[in-house]
């Protein structure tokens, strides 16, 4: 069956302008992660969704980030006012469900570039 | 709060040697999962392997094979007869019952030369 898929696979944006990204899960997939990839902080772990529970935001770096699932399938993370440092590999991925340790499996990703 | 050590960074070695990728893992919780994950140039992250702390068998899959020792808190990776296919990043994950995020160690570039 279909992956993960990430939309756009390239974004470039000037400092201080908002981007949108977005995941589409494994279908009967429950749980959605997203994950940050860069060459300073490996990768990191930003937000979680499981089902209908409230996500765990713990990862989010600041503010300016944010994410939301809409009726448990595509999930849009968006960033406000980007920042230089915000330039990464954003990471999707999905799982059966959570809490029990499934696998994850990770979509291509979408490599952000702030200028 | 977990943590996952690759102390290795690069490793580098001719076709059909065998190599042994080390992961280190600290936890407190008592349940807990593992994982290891491949990244090759094309820079997906694909899943490769999966264990429970409950489950301490070792796992040969063709020329991979996994040691999970509880003792020395270490899940290490070992491939055999490498191919220059093999050649990728290698990520150790782990994650708990309570949070399933998954905390990855540094990684791994390992290059398989011809």
């Amino acid at each position: 069956g279909a992956g993960v898929s990430q939309s756009p696979s390239n974004k470039v944006t000037e400092k201080g302008k908002d981007v949108e990204l977005r995941c589409d899960p494994i279908s009967g997939h429950t749980a959605l992660y997203w994950y940050r990839q860069s060459l300073g902080q490996g990768l990191e772990f930003l937000i979680y969704f499981q089902g209908n529970s409230a996500p765990d935001k713990s990862g989010l770096p600041s503010d300016r980030f944010s994410a939301e699932r809409t009726g448990g399938s595509v999930s849009t993370l968006t960033i406000q006012r980007t920042q230089q440092e915000d330039s990464a590999v954003y990471l999707c991925a999905s799982s059966l469900d959570g809490p029990k340790g499934r696998e994850q499996y990770f979509g291509p990703g979408t490599r952000l570039t702030v200028t | 709060a977990q943590k996952v050590t690759q102390a290795q960074t690069e490793i580098s070695v001719v076709e059909k040697e065998d190599v042994t990728l080390d992961c280190v893992y600290e936890t407190r919780d008592t349940t807990y999962y593992l994982f290891w994950y491949k990244q090759p140039p094309s820079g997906e992250l694909v899943f490769l392997i999966r264990r429970n702390s409950f489950d301490e068998q070792n796992e040969i899959s063709g020329r991979y094979s996994w040691n999970f020792q509880k003792s020395t808190s270490s899940f290490n990776f070992t491939i055999t007869a490498s191919q220059v296919v093999d050649s990728a990043v290698y990520f150790c994950a782990s994650s708990t019952g309570a949070n399933s995020k998954l905390t990855f160690g540094k990684g791994i570039t390992l290059s398989v030369r011809p």
